[in-house]
């Protein structure tokens, strides 16, 4: 298995621009997860997905940021309009996931965004 | 919010000497994990300990739990310089609703001097 793949590994875009982030799990993990990493704040749980279902997206700063898992192999991170505050390290992870103390994480190798 | 705080913020070593990292958590868990993190990498899965267990071992790395003290120490014996990265815990918690959630720490950063 290639692992949690995440596409583009680098985005560099100005204010205001659209910004979408790819991940595609593990073949068989059932569960999906968006971090973001700051230097700041650490690593964020934004959202995740069971079962391609988002269970959870407290961590969704603001309406700006949507997430979507059409199927079970792909995901997106989608955001609009982006800001230079939104400037991270966005990593997907997934899970086989199943409840307690399932939770063991395969991380993608992340997308690193900057906004000017 | 972060549930887990590493301890220290940053440790520089020896090659062969032994680190030891602590991670404090505030609410009751369900397991607690160790990942470490190359730079400009994702984070691999290191250990799982369940709530169950005081101590657990793999390889060169032994993990202890104290849920009393909400506390687990990570030791990873005889460094090598490809240790260097850093290492985050994680407290895996029921978030309601028949979820669960994993959250990191701020990780301590390992430096290994050859």
């Amino acid at each position: 298995d290639a692992g949690v793949i995440q596409s583009p590994r680098h985005e560099v875009t100005e204010m205001g621009q659209e910004v979408t982030l790819r991940c595609k799990p593990i073949s068989g993990h059932n569960s999906l997860f968006w971090y973001r990493q700051t230097m700041m704040r650490g690593l964020e749980l934004l959202i995740y997905f069971n079962n391609n279902v988002p269970i959870d997206d407290s961590g969704m700063p603001e309406d700006r940021f949507s997430a979507k898992m059409p199927n079970a192999s792909f995901s997106t991170l989608k955001i609009q309009p982006s800001e230079p505050r939104d400037s991270a390290v966005y990593f997907c992870a997934s899970s086989l996931g199943g409840g307690f103390g399932a939770n063991v994480l395969t991380f993608g190798a992340g997308s690193r965004l900057t906004v000017l | 919010s972060q549930q887990g705080e590493e301890d220290p913020q940053a440790l520089s070593i020896q090659e062969g000497e032994n680190a030891t990292m602590n991670c404090s958590y505030k609410t009751s868990i369900n397991n607690l994990q160790w990942y470490r993190q190359n730079s400009g990498r994702g984070l691999v899965h290191l250990i799982l300990i369940r709530s169950n267990e005081r101590e657990k071992h793999s390889g060169r790395l032994r993990v202890t739990l104290d849920t009393s003290k909400k506390s687990s120490s990570l030791l990873i014996t005889a460094s090598r310089a490809a240790d260097t990265a850093s290492y985050f815990c994680a407290t895996d918690t029921y978030s309601g609703a028949g979820s669960y959630q994993l959250t990191f720490g701020k990780g301590t950063k390992l430096s290994v001097i050859p």
